[in-house]
């Protein structure tokens, strides 16, 4: 079967870094998002990989291993209004996008 | 960005009433649409994917009879939820794939209370 699995949640100090993991199997790859949703709203576009390595976008960073499954979402310069879930997602051979459960990150002053 | 809208974003309806949610594409062309469900503190849950001209292709355990989907235009695609009972109230949003058919765009999202 398919699967996202990603930490439940997780707590970071405002001004601080943290790391948000997933790791995936799936029937095929065609690349993998990250997407913020806060409470009551609909999920917001973060980023896209389908190679290795890291994207970089201002305070937010997305790693990709295709070889073992795995990515992660970093956060850096954390503010009060990064408090939200972060949702994981792969597209599979069929272009189908397979949702990770999300991630609620709480960030304390 | 592309923009998708999502209308209306809240809707409160009685056991028994049908509740029709729309999804636009404002500034693009999208053939394609996805509609999601979310309850409360889980992940999104795609019901079904919606093409323009062609009908939906439903997840298995969706009743296409009770939440149909209309993609009429390349615009525009429908979600009623019909004969809505009290276990239907969820978060209900749209997306459609984007012009470069890699990002996918959000509604803002619809949440239907059955009372």
């Amino acid at each position: 079967g398919q699967n996202i699995d990603q930490p439940t949640e997780m707590t970071a100090t405002e001004g601080a870094i943290v790391q948000i993991n997933c790791t995936y199997q799936t029937s095929g790859f065609n690349g993998l998002f990250w997407y913020q949703q806060h409470a009551g709203e609909a999920p917001t576009f973060l980023s896209y990989n389908v190679l290795d390595g890291l994207e970089e976008k201002g305070r937010f960073s997305s790693f990709l291993s295709r070889s073992k499954g795995y990515s992660y979402l970093l956060l850096k310069e954390l503010q009060m209004k990064d408090s939200a879930s972060y949702l994981c997602a792969v597209m599979d051979s069929n272009y189908q996008l397979i949702w990770g459960a999300g991630t609620k990150l709480i960030i304390k002053p | 960005g592309a923009v998708v809208s999502q209308h209306p974003s809240w809707v409160i309806c009685k056991s028994g009433t049908s509740v029709k949610i729309e999804c636009r594409s404002l500034d693009f062309q999208a053939t394609t649409m996805f509609w999601y469900r979310q309850f409360p503190k889980q992940s999104l849950m795609l019901m079904a994917t919606s093409n323009e001209g062609s009908k939906a292709t439903y997840e298995q355990g969706v009743e296409k009879d009770k939440f149909l989907i209309n993609h009429a235009s390349l615009t525009l695609s429908t979600l009623t939820v019909t004969s809505a009972h009290p276990e239907d109230s969820s978060f209900y949003i749209c997306s459609a794939k984007g012009p470069r058919d890699v990002e996918l765009f959000f509604g803002e999202g619809s949440r239907l209370t059955v009372l």
